[in-house]
């Protein structure tokens, strides 16, 4: 059965302190793995694809990269604004369907 | 904004009722699924439609039905609430049914009392 597990669960940063967050997935057949961020209260914002290992994206202060089993969030000198849950989704199998897999998410707070 | 709306914004409603939640993809987004998200189960697939048909099911309780009609918007029942109903309800549209980044849009909080 397709599986996402993110990790930590929670983290807490100092403004400027960079650290990763981690997605590691079990899924036949990676059809493409999404990070999401999302706002209490609010829709997932998407940030990122990524399509086979070996891939990076970057947008401004965040990095996604991925291997055969797992997916990092990298965030570099991270400021308050960048607190949010990170969401970690992906899409497998055969078939032609958009299901996807989320995992728990990453709460990521960042203090001035 | 990510061009998917959603309403209502917030649902009150008793155990037992049927509440209808709406969803409007993006402009040119023929695919439309349907997630929950409480807080114990995370995000949820629901269902999911492409150009008017049933494309795939979730984990969708018998008590839940969904439909998308010609122009594309697209519908949630859910009958005969239950305490355990009360989620976030969240649409997403994409162009194809597979593989495209899924855009959500902000939700439908769903309180059953």
């Amino acid at each position: 059965e397709d599986q996402v597990t993110q990790s930590p669960e929670a983290l807490r940063l100092q403004e400027g302190e960079s650290s990763s967050l981690n997605c590691s997935y079990t899924v036949s057949g990676l059809r493409g793995l999404f990070w999401y961020r999302q706002d209490p209260g609010k829709g997932p914002e998407f940030l990122f694809t990524l399509y086979s290992a070996g891939e990076e994206k970057e947008k401004e202060r965040l990095k996604a990269t991925l291997t055969k089993k797992e997916s990092f969030l990298h965030i570099t000198a991270p400021k308050p604004e960048d607190s949010a849950t990170y969401l970690c989704a992906v899409l497998g199998g055969s078939s032609n369907t958009g299901k996807l897999i989320f995992g728990q998410g990453t709460t990521l707070q960042v203090k001035p | 904004d990510s061009g998917v709306t959603q309403t209502p914004k917030h649902l009150i409603t008793a155990t037992g009722q049927r509440v209808t939640l709406r969803c409007s993809p993006r402009s040119g987004d023929l695919s439309v699924y349907w997630y929950q998200q409480s807080l114990d189960q995370g995000l949820q697939f629901l269902i999911q439609y492409y150009n008017g048909e049933e494309r795939a099911k979730g984990n969708i309780l018998e008590r839940f039905s969904a439909q998308q009609f010609p122009d594309l918007h697209s519908e949630l029942n859910l009958s005969s609430l239950e305490l355990g109903d009360s989620a976030l309800y969240f649409c997403a549209s994409s162009p194809t049914p597979q593989a495209d980044t899924q855009y959500f849009g902000p939700g439908t909080r769903l309180t059953v009392l």
